[in-house]
């Protein structure tokens, strides 16, 4: 069974630039989670997809941050323009919407704004 | 809402010893999961173990296992038999009736040789 994939595993833009972030979560797995990791912290989720629709965006900086989950399957995060502080890991995880749920882990996009 | 706290930033042990590594959660609610992930420098999270809150029995998977003592709200992860291998990052995580994960803030552990 394929795992969640993620791109481009690198990304290093200039502040105020654009960028976006793609993900393809494990076949047949309904909710998708984006999380921002800073380092040295732990993983802090920025929103969660149930299918195409959002279930929670709370803690997504909506300025500047948006994501979409078209169809279901892929889902793309974009960040426009950004900070220094954006600098971080992004981590995309799915998960089946019964049982004990576990997340699985795609291996993250490391972006760094300078 | 919910809180995880890791309180050991660094942990060391020798290889073939055994370590434990403490986290304690804050939640108001009765029925959740609890998680160990350990994150290599590639930075993917990898599953450990995991502990559904309605079961007494503490989950164990090979040289993995853990203490949970839903009273104090306690989530520790015993790692026997250490091997070099096992210097990662270690995470503890909630998930509750919300779905997300709720991590700590990690613990480095370095198995010595």
């Amino acid at each position: 069974e394929a795992g969640v994939a993620q791109s481009p595993r690198y990304k290093i833009i200039e502040k105020r630039q654009s960028v976006a972030f793609w993900c393809n979560p494990i076949s047949g797995h309904a909710t998708l989670y984006w999380y921002q990791q800073i380092l040295g912290q732990g993983p802090k989720l920025l929103i969660q997809f149930q299918n195409n629709g959002v279930v929670d965006d709370s803690q997504l900086p909506k300025d500047r941050f948006s994501a979409e989950r078209l169809k279901g399957v892929d889902s793309t995060l974009k960040i426009q323009p950004a900070k220094l502080e954006d600098s971080a890991v992004y981590l995309c995880a799915s998960s089946l919407l019964a049982g004990e749920e576990t997340q699985y882990f795609g291996p993250g996009t490391r972006l760094l704004v300078l | 809402a919910q809180t995880v706290t890791q309180s050991q930033p660094e942990m060391s042990v020798q290889e073939a010893e055994t370590v434990t590594l403490s986290c304690t959660y804050d939640t108001s609610e009765s029925n959740y999961y609890l998680f160990w992930y350990k994150q290599p420098p590639s930075r993917q999270m990898i599953l450990v173990i995991r502990q559904e809150a309605y079961k007494q029995q503490n989950a164990t998977e090979n040289r993995f296992s853990v203490n949970f003592q839903k009273a104090a709200k306690s989530f520790s992860l015993k790692i026997s038999d250490s091997h070099l291998g096992d210097t990662e990052m270690y995470f503890c995580a909630f998930r509750g009736s919300a779905r997300q994960l709720t991590f700590g803030s990690g613990t480095q552990l370095t198995v010595l040789p």
